[in-house]
This record gives C-alpha cells, structure tokens and sequence, in this order.
C-alpha cells in the first residue's frame, strides 16, 4: 500500500535549521509531486510548498521564500523540507504528502506521519 | 490568496444525525475542492477530492457537494468513530489554501 514515511521529532535552537525526510513507498517516486503542510499545537493546517519529484521543481507559500529549502534524491526516493532561521513560530507538526492529479482535481494522499518540530532555547 | 471560511468551527450531534459542514471560497474554485478529517494526534485523512468524488474505502454516509464558491460536506448518520476535525481545501491555486475546521463531537 501508498505510505510516506517521515523522520523523527526535532528539537532546535531559534536561528537553527531543520531538515525533515519524507520517504514513500508503495509507487513510483517521480510519478507524483511531494507537498509540505505543517499544523502549529492546537491550530489548523498551513501549506509549505511542493517539489515536482521528477524535475526537483519547487515553489512554496510567500510567507515560506528565502527559508524553505525542497530537495528529492532520486536514488533512494527520499524528499526533503529544510526550513532556517526558526523562530518559535516555527514549532509544529510538518507533513508530507503525496500530490495527486488528474483532469478532475489535484489532492493529498496520503499523508505521512507527521514530524514535530519544537523551537525553543 | 484564496481565503477558505468554514461553518461551523464546531458542532456537537448525536450517533444517527445528519451532519452538514459548509465551506465558503472568496473567489471561484470551480469544483477544486477536498475534504480531509483529522483525529487527534493522527495525520489528515483524505475524504473527499474534487468536491464531490468519494475517495476508495470511505464510507458512503459521508457525501460532498457544490461547485464555484460554495461547499458542503455531509455525513447523512453520524457514527461514534466520525469524532475528529473535518478541513476543506483548495487547490484551485497556489498556494493551497485550508479552511480553519469544524470540529465534530459525539454527544
């Protein structure tokens, strides 16, 4: 069966970076898209960004550019979400999930795990 | 940015009753529109995809409709295991955009 399974929990310092692994099974890796969610304790979800697992093509939330980082490596159909200069803001659960498309919509599924992602000093 | 309004941001009912959730988009999406469910301490569910597609192996109490700006998320008979929280989600454009919740409780 499809599951994406992410790294484990991160403790970092404000002004650390971060990087979480996403690694699928169950499909081809470069058939579909990797996008990243993440859900600050208590509250709803956000969108990150995508990578076009083929290409390595990214785009992110505005709110995300100059810090987020996407990568893949093919060879071992593993994704990547590197986000620095973390701020207490930046603590939450950080999802992975497949992009699915076709001519009647684009959605996620499934999701992975979830990684959480605790800043503090 | 697209900004998703969901109604109501919680809701209690009793096993049996009808649940409707409504999901409002400031600009058209067409029909770009997924519902996921969330347990606590559990990663997102996909429900619903393309406003009214039922995903594989979700159960067909639960139905979605609307098209454009408005949408809504029915359960037609609540069950105990359908607690959690439902989110709407466009993907018209970039970025994706999620609405804020409705939290479902059994009474």
């Amino acid at each position: 069966q499809v599951q994406l399974v992410q790294s484990g929990a991160e403790v970092k310092n404000p002004g650390a970076s971060v990087k979480v692994s996403c690694r699928p099974s169950g499909y081809t890796f470069t058939d579909y898209w990797i996008h990243w969610m993440r859900q600050a304790p208590g509250r709803g979800l956000e969108w990150v960004g995508w990578i076009n697992s083929k290409t390595g093509g990214t785009t992110s939330a505005q709110k995300f550019q100059g810090r987020v980082t996407m990568t893949r490596d093919t060879s071992i159909s593993t994704a990547y979400m590197e986000l620095s200069s973390l701020t207490s803001d930046d603590t939450a659960v950080y999802y992975c999930a497949r992009g699915v498309a076709d001519t009647g919509g684009r959605w996620f599924d499934p999701w992975g795990q979830g990684t959480l992602v605790t800043v503090s000093s | 940015d697209i900004q998703m309004t969901q109604s109501p941001s919680s809701l209690s009912a009793s096993v049996g009753d009808r649940v409707t959730i409504t999901c409002r988009a400031s600009q058209s999406i067409i029909t770009y529109l997924n519902w996921y469910q969330q347990k606590p301490g559990k990663a997102p569910k996909l429900l619903i995809y393309a406003a009214s597609s039922l995903q594989s192996g979700v159960p067909s109490r639960f139905s979605g409709s609307g098209s454009g700006t408005d949408f809504t998320l029915t359960i037609s008979s609540l069950q105990p295991e359908d607690y959690g929280t439902y989110y709407c989600q466009q993907s018209s454009s970039v970025p994706r955009t999620f609405g804020g919740g409705t939290r479902v409780e059994i009474k």
